[in-house]
């Protein structure tokens, strides 16, 4: 049973990078898209954007000039960078794994991590 | 990109049906999948490829596609399945999620 944990600084001042990392457990990280999808407080979800294990990636266009995915196979973690961030990024951040053959299925999810943008 | 459109809320008494609809125009295109997100926790799916359910979902849950709509049903509503819904799609370039729906059973 795969089990993925995000960490990373729960503050972050505007305007500064957001940085977050998935650990996986449980199952390599290969031969999966990997995504990071976030949810404003009390609101709904929104992808950021995937990386492959071959290191291919794609973004949410919205973010896409703000983001970077990387992943780090001998650590099995894969990360989120996200700058110049504004009041309106604060929310949690989930790391998801998406199922054998599907790049935008997500079937398995950390817990969250809660971000909180202020200075 | 593409806009999927939920109900804000649905309420539905313990034991009966509850329909929850997602409308979008790239719906029909692509494969539609639900989340259920309880408080507090990660969203789970429920359905996926329109109408799959996972292993361990109840055959409660169900899932259909007309046109450009997709549905969730779920039968015999229980307590347990208080919680917001999700449905999400994609396009070529991004993933689509719906502004949520949650689910009241009184």
């Amino acid at each position: 049973q795969v089990q993925l944990q995000e960490s990373g600084p729960g503050l972050v001042r505007p305007s500064e990078t957001l940085s977050l990392t998935c650990t996986v457990s449980g199952d390599p990280i290969s031969n999966h898209y990997w995504s990071w999808i976030r949810q404003s407080p009390g609101k709904g979800l929104e992808w950021i954007g995937y990386v492959y294990y071959t290191g291919a990636t794609n973004y949410n266009p919205s973010l896409k000039t703000r983001v970077t995915v990387s992943m780090d196979t001998s650590k099995n973690q894969f990360s989120l960078a996200l700058n110049s961030v504004i009041a309106a990024d604060a929310g949690t951040y989930f790391c998801a794994r998406a199922k054998r053959g599907y790049t935008y299925l997500f079937e398995s999810w950390g817990q969250g991590t809660l971000v909180t943008v202020a200075s | 990109s593409f806009d999927l459109t939920q109900p804000a809320s649905v309420s539905v008494s313990p034991g009966q049906t509850a329909t929850i609809t997602c409308s979008g125009s790239n719906l029909g295109n692509q494969f539609t999948c639900w989340y259920q997100q309880r408080p507090g926790q990660s969203p789970v799916v429920v359905i996926y490829q329109d109408t799959k359910r996972p292993s361990g979902i109840p055959e409660r849950f169900s899932g259909s596609i007309s046109g450009n709509t997709a549905t969730l049903t779920i039968y015999d509503t229980q307590a347990m399945d208080e919680a917001d819904y999700y449905c999400q799609s994609w396009d070529t370039s991004t993933v689509v999620f719906g502004g949520g729906t949650k689910l009241t059973v009184l």
